[in-house]
């Protein structure tokens, strides 16, 4: 069954440092990636998505993910945090074009 | 243009009651879909519509739940006889292609509507 696990529950860094979220997925082929980040009482906010090409890719606020096959890891990156980068973080697979299926998610916490 | 809306925003049932839960996609979306949030967890699938239809609802919980879009826009998630573990966040997204279009998959999603059932 398809599955998307993030390691870290919760993550504290500290402003200005960098940042790595970690996403592992389960799937027979490789599907569509995406990350996306849910402030409390918000919905969720799409940062970066990945489907074919680069595995590099650069989304909104600085973030940045990089996909690697061999890993089955689609790691988001962030140089330098802001404080407002404090939210919950979820990276999900696409099922091409069906549901999603998100991992628990990381809460970043950033210290003054 | 205006994003997905959801409504209400809160709701307190208590035990046993029925509720409705509405959804209003992005103008033109074809695709809609319902998930559902506990605490501290990820999103988790409910079910799918491609327009009118009702492609997949593998991921409701029980017959309690029923999803429908009977015009292809508008989407209401009715829960019967609630329960205290329907409490959760019900987040609805819409995506402007379908599954078999060969697009971005992209979906956008509204804002939730936070469920307690006491």
């Amino acid at each position: 069954a398809q599955s998307v696990t993030q390691p870290d529950i919760h993550i504290t860094v500290s402003e200005g440092a960098s940042l790595e979220l970690r996403c592992n997925y389960s799937y027979g082929a490789t599907p569509y990636l995406f990350w996306y980040v849910q402030s409390p009482g918000q919905g969720l906010q799409l940062l970066l998505k990945y489907f074919s090409g680069d595995t590099l890719v650069q989304g909104i606020k600085g973030f940045e993910a990089e996909f690697k096959r061999s890993q089955s890891s689609f790691n988001l990156r962030k140089p330098s945090v802001h404080w407002s980068d404090a939210a919950e973080y979820f990276c999900a697979v696409n099922n091409y074009g069906q549901n999603f299926v998100f991992g628990p998610g990381t809460r970043l916490s950033v210290l003054p | 243009g205006a994003g997905v809306s959801q409504s209400p925003r809160y709701k307190v049932a208590k035990r046993g009651q029925d509720v409705a839960l509405r959804c209003d996609p992005i103008s033109g979306h074809v695709s809609l879909f319902w998930y559902q949030q506990a605490l501290g967890q990820g999103p988790e699938f409910l079910t799918y519509f491609q327009n009118e239809a009702q492609l997949d609802k593998s991921g409701l919980p029980s017959d309690r739940f029923f999803a429908e879009r009977p015009e292809g826009s508008v989407s209401t998630l009715k829960i019967q006889r609630t329960q205290q573990e329907d409490s959760a966040v019900y987040l609805c997204a819409s995506s402007l292609q379908g599954a078999l279009a060969g697009s971005s998959y992209e979906q956008y999603f509204g804002p939730g509507t936070r469920l307690t059932v006491t």
